[in-house]
């Protein structure tokens, strides 16, 4: 079992939909939370940067954390085609040493 | 501020030649990650430098090394390649460590034939 779950996709919606992205994850010493955006033949980008539970807001973009049920999402608002990419969550495992550990990634196309 | 920065964007080797990619990190970042990615195991860590010192190491058989400079810049060395070597190669970098934000790279596509 992979320590990060993530859906791969693809997954394709129409331009102006809700988007929701989500991870899961087996250990509670994961503690921090990130979502990567990735475009075709770029290195990912950093989105989102969250520690606590709860909601995280960046202009169409909302980070959710449930760490009881060791759950992230990522919501995408009036979703737009440049929006197209892969999205990767990552998070940080603290046990002693500190270790990033990403999801597969999910592809996400916005059709027009 | 220029990004990082990974050199060759793309190569062409063949099985069990030897390869070298280049990385050079934000100014004033300290810390260079590697990652391997691939369609089916995603984004794997290979190893992580801070000022000039290998500080983590992913499980990756002894034929990926690198090295880091006093300059920050790092260097990734695969010998004896393999073709499941083929992958895209990403370079981090981030003022401290793992624990900050990551700042990553083109990559650099490489085709084991």
């Amino acid at each position: 079992q992979k320590e990060v779950e993530q859906d791969p996709g693809p997954l394709s919606v129409p331009e102006g939909a809700i988007v929701s992205l989500n991870c899961t994850y087996s250990n509670s010493a994961f503690q921090y939370f990130m979502w990567y955006r990735q475009y075709s033949r770029k290195g990912p980008e950093l989105l989102m940067y969250t520690y606590s539970s709860g909601n995280k807001e960046d202009g169409r973009f909302t980070a959710q954390v449930d760490k009881s049920s060791k759950y992230i999402s990522l919501f995408i608002r009036d979703s737009q085609p440049s929006d197209s990419a892969t999205y990767l969550c990552a998070m940080i495992l603290i046990q002693g040493a500190q270790k990033l550990v990403f999801g597969q990634g999910t592809r996400l196309t916005i059709n027009p | 501020k220029a990004g990082v920065t990974q050199t060759p964007r793309y190569l062409i080797k063949t099985r069990g030649q030897q390869v070298t990619l280049s990385c050079s990190p934000i100014s004033g970042h300290r810390s260079v990650s590697w990652y391997q990615q691939t369609p089916g195991q995603g984004l794997q860590f290979l190893f992580e430098y801070f000022s000039e010192t290998q500080r983590n190491k992913g499980n990756f058989p002894g034929r990926f090394s690198g090295r880091q400079f006093s300059n920050s810049r790092s260097e990734m060395n695969v010998s004896t390649l393999e073709l499941g070597d083929s992958a895209l190669y990403l370079c981090a970098s981030s003022s401290s460590g793992q624990d900050e934000k990551l700042f990553f790279g083109s990559g650099t596509q490489l085709s084991v034939l």
